[in-house]
C-alpha cells in the first residue's frame, strides 16, 4: 500500500486569513495527484486533478501547486471563509488505476 | 441531473447475512469504484473497475466481491459480512481513468452486528 500523508491532520483558522497544507506521495511512478472537499455529512467533491510537475490550479480563492519531484503538493486557501470548513483529502495515483487516499486535513474556519 | 447513487444509504444487519449495496451512474462512465471510509483511516480503496467485465482489487479487497455487467451499475457484495466490516462505503465514478476526477455517491452506512 502507497504511502500517501497529509499534514497537518487538522487546523483552525481565523476567518479571512490564508493558509496551507501538505500532501505527500511517493515520487517514482507517478501519474496524478487529486484534491478533493469533503463537507461533514456530504460526499467528497472534487477540486482538481494535477499530472505534470509544477502544475498550478485554482478554483476560487483555493489554489494547489505540484511538484512531482520531490513528492508533495500544497493546497492553499485564501482569505478563510465559513464555508470553507471541511476536510480536504489528497489521492495519488501510480501506475495501474488504483487511488490511494492520505487521511485528509479538517480545516475549521472561526468567525 | 448527473448523479451517483447508493442503496441503501443506511444499513444495519448480522454477521453472516449476505447483502449488496448497488451503485448506479447516470453520466456514461467508464472508471467505477468502491471506498470505505474509517474513523483515522481515510478513504481506501476497495474494488474499481475500468470497464464491463473488468475490475481489480483496490487496497483492502477482502470480504468483498463486485461486478460490472452493465455499464452504469457496479454492485458491492458482501457474502457473508462481519462486524469490521462496519463503515461508511462510497462509490464513485468517473469518465476514464484515474486522471480524471472522481463523482461520488452520497454514501452507504452499514453496521454489522
Amino acid at each position: 500500500i502507497l504511502n500517501v500523508e497529509q499534514s497537518p491532520q487538522s487546523l483552525h483558522v481565523q476567518e479571512g486569513d490564508s493558509t496551507n497544507f501538505t500532501c505527500s506521495f511517493p515520487s517514482s511512478n507517478f501519474y496524478a495527484l487529486h484534491w478533493y472537499r469533503w463537507e461533514t455529512a456530504k460526499s467528497p467533491e472534487a477540486l482538481f486533478v494535477m499530472t505534470l510537475n509544477g502544475d498550478e490550479k485554482k478554483k476560487g480563492r483555493i489554489s494547489a501547486t505540484l511538484n512531482t519531484k520531490e513528492g508533495y503538493s500544497y493546497l492553499y486557501i485564501k482569505g478563510s471563509q465559513p464555508e470553507d470548513s471541511a476536510t480536504y483529502l489528497c489521492a495519488f495515483r501510480a501506475a495501474g488505476n488504483k487511488l490511494t487516499f492520505g487521511g485528509g486535513t479538517r480545516v475549521l474556519v472561526k468567525p | 441531473e448527473a448523479q451517483v447513487t447508493q442503496n441503501p444509504r443506511y444499513l444495519i444487519t448480522v454477521t453472516g447475512k449476505k447483502l449488496t449495496v448497488t451503485c448506479s451512474q447516470n453520466m456514461n462512465h467508464e472508471y467505477m469504484s468502491w471506498y470505505r471510509q474509517d474513523p483515522g483511516l481515510g478513504l481506501r480503496q476497495i474494488y474499481y473497475s475500468m470497464n464491463v467485465e473488468v475490475t481489480d482489487k483496490g487496497d483492502v479487497p477482502e470480504g468483498y466481491k463486485v461486478s460490472r455487467k452493465e455499464k452504469r451499475n457496479f454492485p458491492l457484495i458482501l457474502e457473508s459480512p462481519s462486524p469490521n466490516q462496519t463503515s461508511l462505503y462510497f462509490c464513485a465514478s468517473s469518465p476514464g481513468s484515474t486522471n480524471y476526477e472522481q463523482y461520488f455517491g452520497p454514501g452507504t452506512r452499514l453496521t454489522v452486528t
